[in-house]
């Protein structure tokens, strides 16, 4: 069963914590992605990795952080120097990390800060 | 500046009737646009990928349209089903950097009983 999967669903933070999402994928795609989603607003890009051991900060990377070691996962920190990280966080993968290819999406991390 | 509009924000309409969701674009240069799907709560699926030389495509009941000259797309519903309801998001690729992408904020659609 192919797919791509978040974990967890929901995540509670307290502020000056720091927190792991999780994002696995099975697709043997080269390219991953991590998107904030907000109400009202399009996606918004904070880390992408195009192959394994090699990643770069997106649009919105300040106060989060990434990892690369496999080529099946690409967990993301969110620290507590992020100011307002409650959010939907979305990780997406393609198989090569060009425009043309689709970016399948997770299901997706609730995280709100308490 | 590379931008993607959809309108309306919000759209109700009842069961059975069709709509028409819209997307300006202006990404330069032009590649392809793609209509994902949202369901609330959940990552968003695609729906289609429309490219320069495409007008018309579509899937089961929805039917996506390009028009390359006045920059628009639009994603057209017919007779709508509740399973319908979630948010449609037009994504395209930045003109300057093929793997980053510009995503509208969405046209969150209703389908009422």
């Amino acid at each position: 069963d192919g797919g791509i999967t978040q974990s967890p669903k929901y995540l509670f933070r307290k502020e000056g914590q720091n927190v792991t999402l999780s994002c696995e994928q099975n697709l043997n795609h080269d390219a991953m992605y991590w998107y904030r989603q907000d109400p009202g607003q399009g996606l918004r890009l904070i880390y992408y990795s195009q192959i394994v051991n090699d990643f770069q900060k997106g649009d919105i990377a300040e106060g989060y952080s990434v990892s690369r070691e496999k080529k099946e996962s690409f967990p993301l920190t969110v620290t507590s120097a992020q100011k307002n990280p409650t959010a939907f966080y979305l990780c997406a993968s393609s198989l090569t990390g060009t425009g043309d290819n689709e970016q399948f999406f997770g299901p997706g991390t609730r995280l709100t800060v308490l | 500046k590379n931008q993607v509009e959809q309108s309306p924000q919000s759209l109700i309409i009842l069961e059975g009737k069709n709509c028409t969701l819209q997307c300006n674009y202006t990404v330069s240069p032009f590649s392809n646009l793609r209509w994902y799907k949202q369901d609330t709560g959940r990552g968003p699926v695609s729906l289609t990928i429309m490219t320069f030389s495409e007008n018309t495509k579509s899937n089961g009941r929805y039917t996506a349209t390009l028009d390359a000259d006045t920059k628009q797309s639009s994603l057209h519903i017919t007779a709508s089903q509740l399973s319908d309801s979630a948010s449609y998001i037009c994504v395209a690729p930045r003109g300057d950097s093929s793997y980053k992408l510009i995503f509208g904020s969405g046209t969150r659609l209703l389908v009422r009983p």
